[in-house]
């Protein structure tokens, strides 16, 4: 069965500081692993996506998550925060069969100023 | 294209009546899904379809029911509203209903209070 696990409910970060999100999943099949933002009052939004391929992958808003089979992890992270990041994030594995996402818990980033 | 689309943003319900929460998509999309959004929980699977006619159930879907008539719409149905379905609904979709790689599109969300 897929999981993931999301370190931390909550991270603050500085703005100009390093944001990274931890991400990590179990998974009986080679895992498909997605990075979705929420903003306050809003829906899910697509960061960036890992199928297959370059372990690194870059999404929009400067993010970025690498794929490392050994840890089973996938975190996400950007070199310098904006206030504007200030966001829910969900890291989610796509299920063994067909189009299910699991999710996991997310992880709400705060961002002082 | 409008993407998703979900009605209505927020309602309040007393507990035991029903009502239905609207999903509609205009990209042709083959898979939609329903998800519930609780606090430290992430987002559960409630039903899902993976076409016209055909529908399955998700990882909590006790209270609800759904159908889908047409490729567009998905609506997701409480049937007797309790207390403990008091969240937010998201509706989501993507084009094929078993490629494991592609995206899903997610609606706005519903923000349900039963009381």
């Amino acid at each position: 069965a897929q999981s993931v696990t999301q370190l931390g409910s909550h991270v603050s970060v500085s703005e100009g500081a390093l944001v990274l999100l931890r991400c990590n999943y179990s998974s009986s099949v080679p895992p498909y692993l997605f990075w979705y933002v929420q903003y306050p009052n809003q829906g899910l939004q697509l960061l960036l996506k890992y199928t297959t391929g370059a372990t690194l992958v870059k999404g929009i808003n400067g993010f970025e998550a690498e794929f490392k089979k050994s840890e089973t992890s996938f975190h996400l992270t950007k070199p310098s925060a904006h206030m504007s990041d200030a966001a829910e994030y969900f890291c989610a594995v796509r299920g063994e069969y067909g189009n299910k996402l699991v999710f996991g818990a997310g992880t709400i980033l705060r961002v002082k100023s | 294209n409008a993407g998703v689309t979900q009605t209505p943003k927020f309602q309040v319900l007393k507990t035991g009546q029903s009502m239905t929460l609207q999903c509609a998509q205009d990209m042709n999309h083959e898979y939609m899904s329903w998800y519930r959004q609780d606090p430290g929980m992430g987002l559960r699977l409630i039903h899902y379809s993976v076409g016209a006619g055909i529908t399955d159930q998700g990882e909590v879907p006790n209270g609800y029911n759904v159908s889908r008539s047409t490729t567009e719409d998905f609506p997701l149905r409480l049937l007797s509203a309790a207390p403990s379905q008091t969240s937010v609904y998201f509706c989501a979709s993507s084009y094929s209903p078993d490629s494991r790689w592609e995206t899903q599109y997610f609606g706005p969300g519903t923000r349900l209070l039963v009381l």
